[in-house]
């Protein structure tokens, strides 16, 4: 069975750093690319940021570009997302996502169930 | 990137209706790169349809989606209680990915 649990969210103060893992089992994690998308309680759903299966293509949302970094340990079978200079706007569930197969623009086929992050002061 | 645009915003329908969901994009989604979620509350999206038209793996056959181009439909053809629930469109044949705003299905 497939299964992404993420963790590392929790209460940040504005212009601080966060970083969000993600540990995956039930599937051969180095052949498939992998995303966070987030989720504003209540709203609707934000791609945020994408990496390919063997890390040669990053991608992120305008709103998070320079600030996040994602990376991916295909050994540890999991896949993280550094936060820098976080805004009140950040704050969100976010869910760790299995790309559909191996390319970076794709279908999301399994989510873990988020962690939340609240960017305040 | 392509803005997709869902409509209706809310759709009351009762149990055993047929339930037609509308996903409109500015562009031309390529190759019919669509796929539409389900989210329960308190729950994760759930992948339903991807490629426009093609079930995910345990969906059940009332559940299918048609279109191409910038016009996609989900169509629920019986509703059942839980079925009740958060409606997302995606579409991921242009970088980057884009969601639509939703469409909630409510019991009338």
């Amino acid at each position: 069975e497939v299964q992404l649990v993420e963790s590392g969210g929790g209460l940040v103060q504005p212009g601080r750093s966060l970083r969000l893992s993600c540990a995956a089992s039930g599937f051969n994690f180095g052949d498939y690319g992998m995303h966070w998308v987030r989720q504003v309680p209540g709203k609707g759903l934000e791609w945020v940021s994408g990496i390919t299966w063997n890390s040669g293509t990053l991608a992120y949302a305008d709103s998070v570009k320079g600030r996040f970094t994602i990376s991916r340990d295909n050994a540890e079978n999991s896949l993280f997302l550094q936060m820098h200079s976080l805004r009140a706007e950040d704050t969100a569930q976010y869910f760790c996502v299995k790309g559909g197969n191996y390319v970076l623009v794709n279908w999301f086929d399994r989510w873990g169930q988020g962690t939340l992050v609240t960017v305040s002061s | 990137e392509i803005v997709l645009t869902q409509s209706p915003g809310t759709l009351s329908l009762s149990l055993g209706e047929r339930a037609t969901l509308s996903c409109r994009a500015s562009q031309t989604v390529s190759n019919s790169y669509l796929a539409w979620y389900q989210q329960k509350p308190g729950q994760a999206p759930r992948l339903l349809i991807y490629g426009a038209a093609a079930r995910a793996t345990g969906i059940p056959d009332r559940f299918s989606g048609s279109g191409s181009g910038t016009a996609f439909t989900l169509t629920i053809s019986r509703l059942e209680p839980e079925d009740f629930v958060v409606y997302y469109c995606q579409q991921y044949g242009s970088s980057p990915v884009t969601f639509g705003g939703g469409t909630k299905v409510e019991i009338k």
